[in-house]
């Protein structure tokens, strides 16, 4: 199986962008899609990103994914930063035999 | 809109079972979805633990596997998480997910709140 590694935190201030990687340990990043989970504080995830840079309907078009195969990881990029941003975020992919994983999580603040 | 919620002990003996049962509203669970279970054990990621087809078809986190069991009802519209001999490790709030097939697969486009499950004597 392979692991999805993703930085444990990262910070920016309101108005800026910020992009959160996710780096595949084995395999090839475009092999499976991605998407990506923003959890707020005592919530459920809830999904920003499906299909690698698909957004689900009512997520706003500051929330964009990509997938870079030179890098073989996926990227969560958010644009015009808000504080009801700040949340952990993860991303998810599966393998071949249906094995789901997930990313570690990293913690976005908005300062 | 399908709603999911979960339930079932928050308190569970060490060496004991943990079992749980998600409720599908506002669907079917016979629909072509992964039904899934995740769980976050405090101040951690999210850990994928299995998730089921409505044929009966499982496929479990190998980590899991020996003590992970999952089940659907189709009668009652419920999916079912059973785990064996657990331990304070297992300690964790549970949610159930639905899983795309179709599109982007395993994408989780539906949660549970989630309920917090407790290994303790």
């Amino acid at each position: 199986n392979f692991m999805l590694t993703q930085p444990h935190s990262v910070s920016e201030s309101p108005g800026k962008t910020v992009t959160i990687s996710c780096t595949r340990s084995s395999g090839t990043i475009a092999s499976n899609y991605v998407q990506w989970y923003q959890q707020r504080p005592g919530g459920a995830p809830t999904a920003v990103i499906y299909e690698n840079k698909r957004r689900p309907s009512g997520i706003p078009d500051r929330f964009s994914g990509s997938i870079g195969s030179s890098s073989n990881s996926a990227s969560l990029t958010i644009s015009g930063l808000k504080t009801e941003d700040e949340a952990d975020y993860y991303c998810q992919s599966y393998d071949a035999t249906n094995h789901v994983v997930f990313g570690g999580g990293t913690k976005l603040t908005v300062l | 809109q399908v709603h999911l919620q979960e339930s079932g002990p928050g308190l569970v003996k060490p060496s004991g079972t943990l079992s749980l049962t998600c409720a599908v509203s506002g669907g079917s669970i016979s629909s072509s979805y992964w039904w899934s279970w995740v769980r976050q054990t405090p101040g951690k990621g999210l850990e994928w633990i299995g998730e089921i087809y409505p044929s009966g078809r499982t496929t479990y986190n190998p980590s899991l596997q020996s003590r992970v069991t999952l089940s659907v009802d189709k009668s009652k519209n419920q999916f079912s998480l059973m785990v064996t001999s657990v331990t304070a490790a297992d300690t964790a709030v549970y949610y159930c997910a639905r899983g795309s097939v179709v599109i982007a697969p395993h994408y989780m486009d539906v949660w549970g709140k989630g309920t917090t499950v407790t290994v303790s004597s």
